[in-house]
């Protein structure tokens, strides 16, 4: 178990609907890592807060949006869904900001009828 | 083409066996180098890193970074069955796990 955790485990929902990811970081981790891990894309970064705020971003849609809040846990909005952003989301968690090594939830599996 | 290749396997060895984990990329700015162990239905678990070129060991596990080759390799000695998994390779310039740019995974099971 690596201390962070990740709700729900699963998630269907249908197309053009929103839905909301929940992650909380291990303890005493500052940052928050999102990334999406699909067949055809493999596991990309989407976004990183640090300490509430953000820190990077990567490939993240403009529907999809993140925020950290000041208990450390964050949140991942995903808007109009389409059948593409089906895939597993994964939040992983660090002491710093540039860390190398983080630690990653379970996922969440998102599958968009 | 992509920046990280990976073979994807599936790749079946009887247990005992030596395991050898490949990437090849393209990016001349990777400095760090991870390879990351997913079970079925988790998260990634990061095994081990390496600092530019050079050979890393950590029990079972011999990390191989060949940058001149941009060619990196995972050895994975005395394979059990319980080494099962999903092996991703990544890579950043950075070091940081914000800017890691992953393989595809290799699954590998390891017969008993």
């Amino acid at each position: 178990d690596s201390g962070v955790t990740q709700t729900p485990k699963h998630l269907i929902t249908a197309t053009g609907q929103r839905v909301t990811l929940r992650c909380s970081p291990r303890s005493g981790d500052l940052s928050v890592y999102w990334y999406q891990q699909s067949l055809d894309q493999g596991l990309q970064f989407l976004i990183q807060y640090y300490n509430g705020e953000e820190r990077a971003k990567g490939n993240i849609l403009e529907r999809f949006s993140a925020q950290q809040f000041p208990d450390l846990h964050s949140e991942l909005n995903l808007s109009s869904l389409e059948l593409g952003d089906s895939a597993l989301y994964f939040c992983a968690s660090s002491v710093g900001p540039g860390d190398t090594e983080a630690f990653f939830g379970q996922g969440t599996r998102l599958t968009v009828v | 083409q992509k920046e990280v290749e990976q073979d994807p396997g599936p790749l079946s060895v009887p247990e005992g066996a030596i395991v050898s984990l490949n990437c090849t990329y393209s990016n001349s700015a990777f400095q760090y180098f991870m390879w990351y162990r997913q079970y079925s239905r988790k998260g990634p678990e990061l095994l081990m890193y390496t600092y530019s070129s050079g050979n890393k060991e950590d029990g079972r596990f011999t990390a191989q970074v060949d940058k001149s080759s941009k060619y990196i390799s995972l050895f994975i000695r005395d394979s059990q069955p319980s080494d099962s998994a999903t092996y991703l390779c990544a890579m950043s310039a950075s070091g940081s796990a914000r800017q890691l740019t992953f393989g595809s995974g290799t699954q590998l099971t390891v017969l008993p």
